[in-house]
């Protein structure tokens, strides 16, 4: 069965404490990965894709990067406006969810001025 | 550009009741989605529909459940006979194909049934 586990389920930063977000995936193929953030009632926003292990982006104070297993969201010296809950999401090769993503529950990160 | 825009954005039923919820994806992509988002969970796929292709329903919790497509522009989600459990927030995203191509969503309708 396809699955995406997030950890950890919540992370407190100081305002420039730099940390990893982790997701964990079991796919049948994977076509893509995706990171998005999602501020509070509000729809997720899109982040990165990444499609192959190895690959690596990178957006302001964001780094995501993907191994065969697992894709990391690493935040360096972030800021109160970083704060939101972040989703990691897969797509699949083969199989029956082809089309949609499949997610993860997020990482709710609060950064403290 | 415009991007995806849902309507209403909050929905307050009573349970058994009929609620229709609007997507209006963005313009020029042929791939459309639903998920649901329930409290504490992750967002949990519902339907895709895919140029005039026949839709992939195989999210679809119970036949309560229907969506439908007008060509490639607006979609609504209609949830009959509406429970308790189906309060959530529903989320739509278009995608220029469905695929590897990147999927935006809307700012999802909040469904809360009483």
């Amino acid at each position: 069965e396809d699955q995406v586990t997030q950890s950890p389920e919540a992370l407190r930063l100081q305002e420039g404490e730099s940390s990893s977000l982790n997701c964990s995936y079991t796919v049948s193929g994977l076509r893509g990965l995706f990171w998005y953030r999602q501020d509070p009632g509000k729809g997720p926003e899109f982040l990165f894709t990444l499609y192959s292990a190895g690959e690596e982006k990178e957006k302001e104070r964001l780094k995501a990067t993907l191994t065969k297993k697992e894709s990391f969201l690493h935040i360096t010296a972030p800021k109160p406006e970083d704060s939101a809950t972040y989703l990691c999401a897969v797509q699949a090769k083969y199989g029956g969810s082809q089309g949609n993503l499949i997610f993860g529950k997020g990482t709710k990160l609060s950064v403290k001025p | 550009g415009a991007g995806v825009s849902q309507s209403p954005s909050n929905k307050v039923t009573e349970k058994g009741k009929d609620v229709e919820l609007r997507c209006d994806p963005i313009s020029g992509h042929t791939a459309l989605y639903w998920y649901r988002q329930r409290l504490g969970q992750g967002l949990e796929f519902l339907i895709y529909f895919q140029g005039n292709s026949a839709p992939d329903k195989s999210g679809l919790p119970s036949d309560r459940f229907s969506a439908e497509r007008t060509g490639e522009s607006v979609s609504t989600l209609t949830i009959q006979r509406t429970q308790q459990e189906d309060s959530a927030v529903y989320l739509c995203a278009s995608s220029l194909v469905a695929g590897t191509d990147t999927q935006y969503f809307g700012p999802g309708t909040r469904l809360t049934v009483l």
